[in-house]
């Protein structure tokens, strides 16, 4: 079945980085463009940042610019996000998500958390 | 960047009641790029409605999108127990942005 599962997620202090992976299945993932997504504790969702279906285009939430990089491997079927400088405000579950009719977001992984601290 | 303003922040209601969700944009965006997900606590979002009024796979008759412009409305006819959940509108642009959204409780 259609499938995001996420992974990558952990303690990190601040200052330093982490790499989220998606790993996608059950269609043609390499014919989809793909966001992160990201919701703090408590919180509401955000979005981060986007992919165009072959890596061609991404855009970024100012408060992932200069920080955060996504990438994809459509010959493995996998999202990544590039954390770098991670500060608390960075704590969250992220999710991968596809984007589908009209760029609505049509599936979503279960999430991966990310905790910055000290 | 496009602001969604969702309202009230809570609602509550009764199973087998009818409610109405608001979201408000900050400018005009048409139609076509209006989206509604429900979640669950400690769940993923999921997808209701897409396009302000085209309801997604599986999601049942008694969800209903509604809207143009500005003033966009997620319409639950008829509430069953697993509709007690959050709300969030989405304008799924370039750079999404999601509304803060609507928590619907049992009354």
């Amino acid at each position: 079945q259609v499938q995001l599962v996420e992974s990558g997620g952990g303690v990190v202090q601040p200052g330093r980085s982490l790499r989220l992976s998606c790993s996608a299945s059950g269609f043609i993932f390499k014919t989809y463009d793909m966001v992160w997504v990201r919701q703090a504790p408590g919180k509401g969702l955000e979005w981060v940042a986007s992919t165009r279906f072959d890596g061609s285009d991404d855009d970024y939430a100012d408060s992932a610019k200069g920080r955060f990089t996504i990438s994809r491997d459509n010959s493995r079927n996998t999202l990544f996000l590039q954390m770098n400088t991670l500060t608390v405000e960075d704590t969250a579950v992220y999710y991968c998500a596809r984007e589908g009719v009209f760029h609505s977001m049509d599936v979503w992984g279960q999430g991966t958390t990310v905790i910055v601290s000290s | 960047e496009i602001v969604l303003t969702q309202f009230p922040g809570t609602l509550s209601f009764s199973p087998g009641e009818r409610v109405t969700l608001s979201c408000r944009a900050s400018q005009n965006i048409g139609t076509s790029y209006l989206a509604w997900y429900q979640q669950q606590p400690g769940q993923a979002p999921r997808l209701l409605i897409f396009g302000a009024s085209n309801r997604a796979t599986g999601i049942p008759d008694r969800f209903s999108g509604s809207g143009s412009g500005t003033d966009f409305t997620l319409t639950i006819s008829r509430l069953e127990r697993e509709d007690f959940a959050a709300y969030y509108c989405q304008h799924h642009g370039r750079s999404p942005t999601f509304g803060q959204g609507t928590k619907l409780e049992i009354k």
